[in-house]
């Protein structure tokens, strides 16, 4: 079954303890992303990544790294996290689409989301 | 820069009702507009798209057109069914920039038997 995966799916943890949030797909996908969502806030991108080592920085990456060294892995790495980033985290995942001035859009396919309480 | 706004929510609703959640946006060039549904517990998922200008997005008896001359990308359905309860993002991607979403805030669709 083709599917976006993350783990864990719920996670509470204390400020500064280091963690990883996982994400994989099986999709063979070059685009991979990270999104926090928040009330009144809606969708917001952290980092995303258009192949293998090539990583770029979102509208909030402040905060957290991310690292692509397979083509099926991105990780969110939270190193020192704080009670501000108690959040709802999702990875997505889409195939690069064909050149041109105007692509067409390749559908984002969305892990089922991290519940992260940072105390 | 570039936006998207939508009605805010909650909207509740009997189920057979018709369902409109507007959807709105500012938008540089010729962008790509979105539906997302988020069913409870779950990830998003897309629920339909258009590209072009008069373009009608489709999808499990929802749908919304493109309309470029009022900014609009408004959902709709005939008649809802309690399954349909979920939150609603409408989205768009930037023109030359197709990975690049800019989110609604969400609307929450509550429909009652």
């Amino acid at each position: 079954e083709a599917q976006v995966t993350q783990n864990p799916r719920y996670l509470i943890t204390v400020t500064g303890k280091k963690l990883t949030v996982t994400c994989s797909q099986n999709m063979n996908h070059e685009y991979m992303s990270w999104y926090r969502q928040d009330p009144g806030l809606g969708l917001r991108q952290i980092y995303y990544s258009m192949n293998v080592e090539v990583t770029d920085k979102g509208d909030v990456p402040e905060g957290y790294k991310v690292s692509r060294k397979e083509k099926r892995n991105f990780p969110l790495i939270l190193e020192s996290p704080s009670p501000n980033q108690t959040s709802l985290y999702f990875c997505a995942s889409s195939l690069r689409s064909g050149g041109g001035a105007i692509s067409s859009y390749n559908e984002q396919f969305f892990g089922p989301g991290t519940r992260l309480t940072v105390l | 820069g570039n936006s998207v706004t939508q009605m805010e929510g909650p909207v509740t609703l009997s189920e057979e009702a018709f369902l409109t959640i507007n959807c709105t946006y500012t938008a540089t060039g010729y962008p790509s507009l979105f539906w997302y549904v988020q069913y409870p517990g779950e990830g998003l998922q897309l629920l339909l798209k258009a590209t072009k200008a008069d373009d009608k997005g489709s999808n499990k008896g929802f749908e919304a057109t493109y309309r470029k001359e009022t900014t609009s990308f408004h959902l709709e359905k005939g008649s809802v069914q309690v399954s349909d309860s979920a939150v609603y993002f409408c989205a768009l991607s930037e023109a030359g920039n197709n990975r690049k979403l800019i989110w609604g805030l969400g609307t929450s669709l509550a429909v009652n038997p």
